[in-house]
């Protein structure tokens, strides 16, 4: 089973900043990863899909990178909206594994 | 609009089952791989199964297999998860997810407590 490592497990920011959150694999899983939103008491959103490709509807403002072993998602100037878990995930042997998930909370 | 709205959840004795379904609207369900995922309170996101478009491929995590049962009715744009043997920590909401590689939709989610 391929695991997912999410850093840092908080990130505290202020509006209007860029925040940085990574995701690592255990072994390669080339550009599949995806990134979810979740807000409380809420169902996680697809935000981007294939490491870099923002799915429908999804703000330009955020941006993912990587390939292999290491991803990065970016906000590049986080709205209040943006406050949130933000979850990664991969497929791999028709199973899905999912990383701990990044805190992003207003500081 | 894509729809996914789940139900049966509820609070079950360990060693109980439950049936849970997902009704789907909004797209065209034949075509679509689905998931069901689960999220313990206060935790994070976990893969249960999934269900190819015909119905003809099963995968269940390891947590699972051979206490849930994954199904779908077509006809009826539903997707269905059994839970039988049901343990304190299959707690969780679950979501019912379209997508192959990744969850596309989800849904509200539903509440299964297995307490005694």
């Amino acid at each position: 089973e391929i695991v997912l490592t999410q850093s840092p497990a908080t990130l505290s920011l202020s509006p209007g900043e860029r925040a940085t959150l990574s995701c690592r694999a255990s072994q390669s899983v080339s550009s599949y990863l995806a990134w979810y939103q979740q807000k409380p008491g809420q169902a996680p959103r697809l935000l981007i899909y294939d490491a870099s490709n923002r799915a429908t509807g999804i703000p330009a403002r955020f941006s993912g990178s990587g390939s292999g072993t290491d991803f990065t998602l970016t906000i590049s100037s986080l709205e209040p909206e943006d406050f949130a878990v933000y979850y990664c995930q991969q497929r791999s042997n028709w199973q899905w594994t999912f990383g701990q998930g990044t805190k992003v909370e207003i500081k | 609009e894509v729809q996914l709205v789940e139900s049966g959840g509820g609070l079950v004795q360990p060693g109980g089952s439950l049936r849970l379904s997902c009704a789907a609207s909004g797209f065209t369900f034949s075509s679509y791989e689905m998931n069901w995922v689960r999220q313990a309170p206060g935790k994070g996101l976990e893969w249960v199964s999934y269900i190819s478009s015909s119905g003809s491929t099963i995968y269940y995590a390891d947590s699972v297999k051979g206490r849930f049962t994954i199904s779908r009715d077509n006809a009826k744009n539903s997707l269905y998860l059994q839970m039988n043997s049901l343990r304190a920590e299959d707690t969780a909401v679950y979501y019912c997810a379209t997508g192959g590689e990744m969850a596309t939709n989800w849904g509200q989610g539903t509440l299964v407590t297995v307490s005694s």
